[in-house]
């Protein structure tokens, strides 16, 4: 899978839009941009996923740049509870999906 | 059961000494994951059943570690001769299937500390 660049820290105030961005520049035709958070003390938590097109669901939004090179993920409205480690993962799928490949991600700090 | 649940939530063992470390699948789930996550650092895979057997035993450190799903749901991870750098948080995950965009649901962990 191809290796991902993420900023190692981030704040956002509450309310207002947290942006994280994710370079993939190696990424294969492919693969696929998931994105996966991290709460403190718990289980890693999927939140969305995309290939070519910008995708949108209850959590957040994905913009993936023509080229796929980079990604962004927005949380349209960042509150309190959205404070985790964020993780940009690059992944084939089919029977490589299981075999997900984290980096450090990106720590969010959201704050009041 | 309503998510992932892994026992023990804690277990402090000795050095040398064998360990397991359950994993209980959402029903239903084929697939079933491990991971490790050690202090400051993202998950690592361990290994991937789908089904009973192992599909990618690729990220087992070495020969101490050994994993079972006996009848595709509940698994084990077993680990002998228990070394300090064992020591981290033993992720498990499960999800329907391995298409695009499924979603993998990972358990609270187990924390291993190998005194």
């Amino acid at each position: 899978d191809a290796k991902t660049t993420q900023p190692t820290s981030m704040d956002c105030a509450e309310g207002r839009a947290a942006n994280l961005p994710c370079n993939h520049s190696t990424i294969s035709g492919n693969e696929y941009v998931y994105w996966y958070r991290q709460i403190h003390s718990q289980g890693p938590q999927y939140i969305i996923h995309g290939l070519k097109n910008n995708e949108t669901n209850e959590m957040a939004s994905l913009i993936i740049t023509e080229d796929r090179k980079s990604s962004t993920l927005i949380l349209p409205h960042a509150t309190l509870r959205d404070t985790a480690v964020y993780y940009c993962i690059v992944n084939a799928g089919g029977t490589s999906y299981g075999k997900l490949t984290f980096g450090q991600g990106t720590i969010l700090t959201v704050h009041p | 059961g309503a998510g992932v649940s892994q026992t023990p939530s804690n277990k402090v063992t000795e050095k040398g000494k064998y360990v397991e470390l359950r994993c209980d699948p959402i029903s239903g789930h084929t697939a079933l994951y491990w991971y490790r996550q050690s202090l400051g650092q993202g998950p690592e895979f361990l290994i991937y059943f789908q089904g009973t057997g192992a599909a990618d035993d690729s990220g087992l450190p070495n020969d101490r570690f050994f994993a079972v799903r006996p009848e595709g749901s509940v698994s084990t991870l077993k680990i002998q001769r228990t070394e300090r750098g064992d020591s981290a948080v033993y992720l498990c995950a499960s999800s329907s299937g391995t298409g695009e965009g499924t979603e993998a649901f990972f358990g609270q962990g187990t924390r291993l500390t190998v005194v």
